[in-house]
C-alpha cells in the first residue's frame, strides 16, 4: 500500500534559519505528492503541490521537487519566520489511493525570535 | 467562497452516546473525504464519497462508524455507542474532482468522558 514516511520532530530552528524537513513516500503509479501546513486548533491547509517527476512545488517562499528517482518529496525555506511556527505534513494522493491521501506522521516546527 | 464548514467545533459525549459531526464542502465540490487525527498522530484516512455515493470506505472501522453525502445537505459522520478511543479530532475535506487538491475544515474534536 501507500506510505510516507516523515522525518521525526520536532524542529527548533532560530528565526531566518534555514529549513529542511524530508519526506519519503512509497506509492503504486504516479502519485501526486503535497505538503499541508496545520497551525494550533485549525485544518490543514495547503502549501505546495507537484503532480509529476521534477516538478517543483513552491509557496510563501517554501519549496519542494518531486524526485521520483529517490522516492522524495523535501520541503525547504531559505530562511524561517516565527509565523512558520506549525505542523507539517507530508502526503500523497493517486497511484492506487484514487483520492484520498496518505500522510506522513506530521513535524512540529518551532522558530524563535 | 466559503471554505469547508464543520460543526460543531468541539462536541462532548458519554461513553454509550451518539456522536454526529457534519460537513458541508465548499461550493461546487461534489467530493467530500473524512479523516481522523489521533493525539500526537497523523491523520488517518476513514472514507470518501460522493453524492448519494460511498467511493471507498477502507478506513473506517467496521463497527459503529457510518458516513454519509445525501443528495442535499450536508456530510454526516455517525459514530454509534462511543468509547473512549474515539477521542480525536475529525477532519473533513473537499474538492471538486478526485484528483484536485483537497480543501479542509476546522475540524470537530471529539471528546468522549
Amino acid at each position: 500500500g501507500d506510505s510516507v514516511t516523515q522525518m521525526e520532530g520536532p524542529v527548533t530552528l532560530s528565526e531566518e534559519a534555514f529549513l529542511t524537513i524530508n519526506c519519503t513516500y512509497t506509492a503504486t503509479g504516479y502519485p501526486s505528492l503535497f505538503w499541508y501546513v496545520q497551525y494550533p486548533g485549525e485544518g490543514l491547509q495547503l502549501l505546495l503541490k507537484a503532480t509529476k517527476a521534477d516538478d517543483k512545488g513552491s509557496n510563501k517562499g517554501f519549496e519542494a521537487t518531486y524526485r521520483k528517482e529517490t522516492t522524495s518529496f523535501h520541503l525547504e525555506k531559505g530562511s524561517v519566520q516565527v509565523s512558520d511556527s506549525a505542523v507539517y505534513f507530508c502526503a500523497n494522493a493517486g497511484g492506487t489511493s484514487y483520492g484520498k491521501l496518505t500522510f506522513g506522521q506530521g513535524t512540529i516546527l518551532t522558530v524563535h525570535p | 467562497n466559503a471554505g469547508v464548514m464543520q460543526n460543531p467545533r468541539h462536541l462532548v459525549r458519554r461513553r454509550g452516546q451518539e456522536a454526529r459531526l457534519r460537513c458541508s464542502p465548499m461550493k461546487g465540490h461534489s467530493h467530500v473525504y473524512w479523516y481522523r487525527q489521533l493525539p500526537e498522530e497523523g491523520l488517518k484516512f476513514m472514507v470518501y464519497l460522493q453524492k448519494e455515493n460511498i467511493i471507498d470506505e477502507s478506513g473506517m472501522p467496521k463497527e459503529r462508524f457510518s458516513a454519509e453525502f445525501p443528495k442535499e445537505g450536508p456530510s454526516i459522520l455517525r459514530i454509534q455507542q462511543v468509547v473512549r478511543g474515539d477521542s480525536a479530532a475529525y477532519f473533513c475535506a473537499s474538492s471538486p474532482d478526485f484528483n484536485q487538491p483537497q480543501h479542509f475544515g476546522d475540524g470537530t474534536r471529539l471528546s468522549i468522558l
